[in-house]
């Protein structure tokens, strides 16, 4: 049981390229979050899929996609890179299905990643 | 939307000593809040969580307070060992997402 799986673990890119990186989970979760940390920032919240089909904006979203290619796969894309996109990235996966107070029934647990870290010159 | 603030960015104590740190949030409507500890170059894992039918939960030398109605929970770390030095974050469940407060830097010292 491999859990999340992320790749790649490390890029490097310069200003203006683009790169997609991979999430799969094994866990049949429903659903997944692309979360960002900086130096004194914690953990933001980029894009999240509360189930597959849908996916919805978190905090810092500008700069970003996403496609939840099916209830397995999550990936984030950069379409123009910046140097302020340059951050440690994790996905993460949780059981919790739809409705308000979905944190508060089923395992609100988020198991993540990895991480991969994206430098941008 | 949700906001999570947490105190203090930095704490070091001895070991054996105690370590608190403190969330503060803003949507009333939250009503899950873990905790999650990264040591360093690791994943962020849960250590804890509390639901908002809960005021106070226990396991082993860490336990978790709410206080519903001044909408702040805190993570209480008891007889701290070297082991314990890592980041904290809190979280507060926002309609279906989790955010996240800045973290805590917990350092113990031998």
């Amino acid at each position: 049981n491999a859990g999340v799986t992320q790749t790649p673990k490390f890029q490097v890119l310069k200003t203006g390229q683009s790169m997609t990186l991979q999430c799969a989970q094994d866990m049949n979760h429903n659903s997944m979050y692309w979360y960002r940390q900086d130096p004194g920032m914690g953990l933001r919240l980029i894009y999240y899929s509360a189930s597959e089909g849908t996916t919805d904006k978190g905090e810092v979203p500008n700069g970003y996609n996403v496609s939840r290619l099916n209830k397995r796969e999550f990936s984030l894309r950069l379409e123009s890179a910046a140097p302020s996109q340059t951050s440690v990235y994790f996905c993460a996966s949780s059981e919790l299905g739809g409705g308000r107070a979905r944190f508060g029934g089923v395992s609100g647990e988020l198991f993540f990643g990895e991480g991969s870290r994206l430098t941008v010159l | 939307g949700e906001n999570v603030e947490q105190h203090p960015s930095t704490l070091s104590v001895q070991e054996g000593d105690s370590a608190v740190i403190k969330c503060t949030y803003s949507d009333s409507a939250s009503n899950y809040f873990p905790w999650y500890k990264q040591e360093l170059g690791k994943r962020p894992q849960l250590i804890i969580d509390i639901r908002s039918n809960v005021g106070e939960k226990k396991d082993q030398r860490i336990a978790v307070t709410l206080n519903k109605t001044a909408k702040h929970f805190s993570l209480h770390i008891t007889e701290t060992q070297p082991e314990d030095s890592a980041v904290y974050f809190c979280a507060a469940s926002g309609a279906d997402k989790l955010i996240f407060g800045t973290g805590t830097r917990l350092q113990v010292f031998p």
